[in-house]
């Protein structure tokens, strides 16, 4: 079965320009998770959709962060303007059944977007 | 707020040494799960402890939960190289919309074992 896809693998712009970074979960996961990892850190929870509803976007800077998930399946999550501080990798997760607490709700990483704010 | 702190947070050993890297959480949870990241690479699922009590074992590694104690503990025996890598333990909770759960992850471990 194929993974989580996404790109680009590597991205550097300056401070103040836009970028936008796109996801394909893993085919029927119903829920969809970005994620922020900063460099010696683990990943934190951007945002959270079921279906192509968000779930949970708390810890989403919303005055420049901004995600979507078209027709519940692929996802693009948008920075504009970016900051030295957004610099990290952002990984797309996908899990099978949301909010199912029978055998462990897996998450499915793929391989993450390196951005580099200059 | 959930809280996932792991110790140590660098860990140096030598093959064929034991250690155990510890996750303490700060919430009752009885789902805790263990990941592996390589240099640059994802994260890959190792292990899914479902309840209090629960041990799995792969390999050279093998994973506890204690739920009472909020702790959970990530054995390695007789370490190879082979096991170098970022381990991250990660505790699932309610979103904050209570419509769903998510993972809080610690700041993981990064182990380097040396010939």
């Amino acid at each position: 079965e194929a993974g989580v896809a996404q790109s680009p693998r590597y991205k550097i712009i300056e401070k103040r320009q836009s970028v936008a970074f796109w996801c394909n979960p893993i085919s029927g996961h119903a829920t969809l998770y970005w994620y922020q990892q900063i460099l010696g850190q683990g990943p934190k929870l951007l945002i959270q959709f079921q279906n192509n509803g968000v779930v949970d976007d708390s810890q989403l800077p919303k005055d420049r962060f901004s995600a979507e998930r078209l027709k519940g399946v692929d996802s693009t999550l948008k920075i504009q303007p970016a900051k030295l501080e957004d610099s990290a990798v952002y990984l797309c997760a996908s899990s099978l059944v949301p909010g199912y607490r029978g055998p462990g709700n897996i998450q499915y990483f793929g391989a993450g977007t390196r951005l580099s704010v200059l | 707020e959930l809280k996932v702190e792991q110790n140590p947070l660098f860990l140096s050993m030598q093959e064929g040494k034991n250690y155990t890297i510890y996750c303490n959480y700060s919430t009752t949870s009885d789902r805790l799960y263990w990941y592996r990241q390589d240099p640059g690479k994802s994260l890959e699922s190792l292990f899914v402890l479902l309840s209090n009590g629960a041990v799995k074992q792969e390999g050279r590694l093998m994973a506890s939960l204690d739920t009472k104690a909020r702790l959970s503990t990530l054995h390695i025996t007789a370490a190879v190289h082979d096991l170098s890598a970022t381990y991250f333990c990660a505790v699932e909770d309610w979103n904050s919309g209570g419509s769903n759960y998510k993972l809080t992850f610690g700041k993981g471990t990064l182990l380097t074992v040396n010939p």
